[in-house]
């Protein structure tokens, strides 16, 4: 889905360092959200957003920071990366409730 | 969101058998997706069910909402290697959170 784009797709850094993900949408929806998945694991989510200016957290937020300043981007912010940080990591969004997800192609961090 | 239960986490099949994966929840859930992920990619929308006892194919694919519609099931029948995935569930909610999924892998 060309419309929910991830950057960067693969990334290493090093304990201790601040990194951020970005995501951005260009369909305007509401909604975006955060996930790691670990190897062999299902979706744990992190923060998510309704709206511009409203984040909340989800199951797994300790470590990360968000921000939503405009509806199309949604980035994620680890303040200083940990080895346990490393995951693959989705980006969603969706117009509104209960309406379908559309994820990005994901980050593969690496925490060294 | 409601939290959802996915059963098996696993599943080996030999190809050509039938595959079923299933979605529970101790509540009421609003409505249930599905989606699949492919292995080394992302999680892609198949189908949203919202009635009571909804039943809806696709091709090969039936989804199931309980009557009750504290719990779901989506059935392959003639399982592909084109099936491999893992499969995932979700209540809709406010707050899109997934069951663990169901990892399927099929022997050619």
């Amino acid at each position: 889905d060309a419309g929910i784009t991830q950057s960067p797709r693969y990334k290493i850094t090093e304990t201790g360092r601040q990194v951020t993900l970005m995501c951005h949408q260009t369909w305007s929806h509401s909604y975006m959200f955060w996930y790691r998945q670990d190897l062999g694991h299902g979706l744990r989510l992190i923060y998510y957003s309704a709206a511009a200016d409203i984040t909340d957290k989800g199951e797994v937020p300790d470590g990360y920071v968000v921000s939503r300043s405009k509806t199309e981007n949604f980035p994620l912010t680890l303040e200083s990366a940990t080895r346990s940080q490393t995951s693959v990591y989705f980006c969603a969004s969706r117009r509104g409730e209960d309406t379908e997800a559309f994820f990005g192609q994901g980050t593969r961090l690496t925490v060294v | 969101g409601q939290q959802v239960m996915q059963i098996p986490q696993y599943q080996h099949v030999q190809e050509g058998e039938d595959f079923t994966t299933y979605c529970n929840s101790s509540t009421t859930l609003s409505n249930i997706q599905w989606y699949k992920q492919r292995p080394g990619g992302h999680p892609v929308f198949l189908i949203q069910l919202v009635k009571s006892g909804e039943v809806k194919k696709q091709k090969r694919l039936t989804f199931q909402f309980g009557e009750a519609k504290k719990n779901s099931s989506l059935h392959i029948t003639a399982t592909q290697t084109t099936d491999v995935g893992t499969y995932f569930c979700d209540d809709a909610g406010n707050m899109l959170t997934f069951g663990g999924g169901t990892r399927l892998m099929v022997k050619p």
